[in-house]
């Protein structure tokens, strides 16, 4: 089974500042997604940036990018020029691309860290 | 509707009774997932639907937990004889099928007292 680890509760940061929330993972899979979600106050999860794991490139989303080290099986999210907005929990995810497999679909997400952005 | 939408938003209930919760998807999207959040467990999968295919239920924590989904659109989440363990944010999502993005409804709150 695959599991996804948040080791930072709480994270936070000033205004326009960067901030990198980490993200580890197991797995015995070669092929797979990894995802980061925000998810408000609202409680509405929102899809912040993906990435498969057969590509070498990170992955980037205007102020969001990622650090994928997929060796070491890490999946760090870097939020540059923080803002107000941005604060929220968020969480790690991961989805098998294994069709076949007893995990094909569904996401396994990690503990949470909850950002705080101060002005 | 442009989202996933849950009914209700929240739901207090007392233990020992049943509750159902209402997930309406994406229009047009096949695959219909439902993910319990809870303090102590973190996010955590409940069940899938895929068109017509068998659910996945593997992620049901009990057999007081069910849910069918109808027509391939609607789902309703129900658990018998709720506990207070049960206490969680639902969360309903769907997708245009089971590899593409997950889209999120805001979840139903259930508090059982």
């Amino acid at each position: 089974a695959q599991t996804v680890t948040q080791s930072q509760p709480e994270m936070s940061v000033q205004e326009a500042e960067t901030v990198t929330l980490s993200c580890t993972y197991d797995t015995s899979e070669s092929d797979y997604y990894l995802f980061w979600y925000k998810q408000p106050p609202s409680r509405q999860m929102i899809l912040v940036i993906r990435q498969e794991a057969y590509k070498q490139q990170n992955a980037t989303e205007n102020r969001f990018s990622v650090n994928f080290q997929k060796a070491a099986k890490s999946f760090s999210l870097k939020i540059s020029d923080s803002q107000l907005g941005d604060a929220a929990m968020y969480f790690c995810a991961y989805r098998s691309s294994n069709a076949g497999g007893t995990s094909y679909g569904k996401l396994t997400f990690g503990q949470g860290t909850i950002l705080t952005v101060h002005p | 509707g442009a989202g996933v939408s849950q009914s209700p938003s929240n739901k207090v209930t007392e233990k020992g009774k049943d509750v159902e919760l209402r997930c309406d998807p994406i229009s047009g999207h096949t695959a219909l997932y439902w993910y319990r959040q809870s303090l102590g467990q973190g996010l955590e999968f409940l069940i899938y639907f895929q068109g017509n295919s068998a659910p996945d239920k593997s992620g049901l924590p009990s057999d007081r937990f069910s849910a069918e989904r109808t027509g391939g659109s609607v789902s309703t989440l129900t658990i018998q004889r709720t506990q207070q363990e049960d206490s969680a944010v639902y969360l309903c999502a769907s997708s245009s099928a089971v590899p593409n993005e997950q889209f999120f409804g805001p979840g139903t709150r259930l508090t059982v007292l």
